[in-house]
């Protein structure tokens, strides 16, 4: 079975702080993806990485970066944590990039 | 450019009545892939399954079965004698095998099923 964790299920940050939402999958996946969800706005990819080092934007990249230093591991990064980034945050992998995408639990991040 | 449109926002059915979920799909290439997923109140978006455009034959697993219909470009979903347990958000999906670039899938808005007992 495919298996994607992320590092925290809920969190509270405050505004300005840097933030860093943790993923990692364990069947070798090529392809890794960031998106956010929230409520009448569906799924938004925010970036996805195609192999170790390399990344490309999403449809929302703007105030996000990402890091892949590792084949396992995609990390999301608010640099600097505003209001409206105050999401529900979903990582997912895939062998090849249009093919099926296993998430993970989700991270509820909420930015006072 | 691909579309996928989810007209049902939110479905309530009572237990045990049979429901089905509608998925309709706008591409222009003849090769793509269509799934559905089931996001429960945990959050997480499980795969439930994944379609070819070559392939139309109906599939079932279960209480869970799919129609996919290439001539109205519609991939519905029909979950029979609806339990509790089934309550969540559904999303179809679309993605085209050979788009290197861009937005892999494409979701739907979402269905948001509620099973009540």
């Amino acid at each position: 079975d495919v298996k994607v964790t992320q590092s925290s299920r809920y969190l509270v940050k405050r505004t300005g702080e840097k933030v860093f939402l943790e993923c990692v999958q364990d069947m070798d996946h090529e392809n890794m993806f960031w998106y956010r969800q929230d409520p009448g706005l569906g799924l938004r990819l925010i970036y996805f990485s195609y192999d170790v080092k390399m990344k490309e934007k999403g449809d929302i990249p703007e105030g996000y970066s990402v890091s892949r230093e590792k084949k396992e591991r995609f990390s999301l990064i608010l640099e600097s944590a505003s209001t409206n980034q105050t999401s529900m945050y979903l990582c997912a992998s895939s062998i090849l990039r249009a093919d099926t995408q296993y998430f993970g639990p989700g991270t509820r991040l909420t930015v006072l | 450019a691909q579309k996928v449109t989810q007209a049902q926002t939110e479905i309530s059915v009572v237990e045990k009545e049979d429901v089905t979920l509608d998925c309709v799909y706008e591409t222009r290439d003849t090769t793509y892939y269509l799934f559905w997923y089931k996001q429960p109140p945990s959050g997480e978006l499980v795969f439930l399954i994944r379609r070819n455009s070559f392939d139309e034959q109906n599939e079932i697993s279960g209480r869970y079965s799919w129609n996919f219909q290439k001539s109205t470009s519609s991939f519905n979903f029909t979950i029979t004698a609806s339990q509790v347990v089934d309550s969540a958000v559904y999303f179809c999906a679309l993605s085209d095998p050979h788009n290197n670039a861009g937005n892999m899938l494409t979701f739907g808005g979402g269905t948001r099923l509620m099973v009540k007992p």
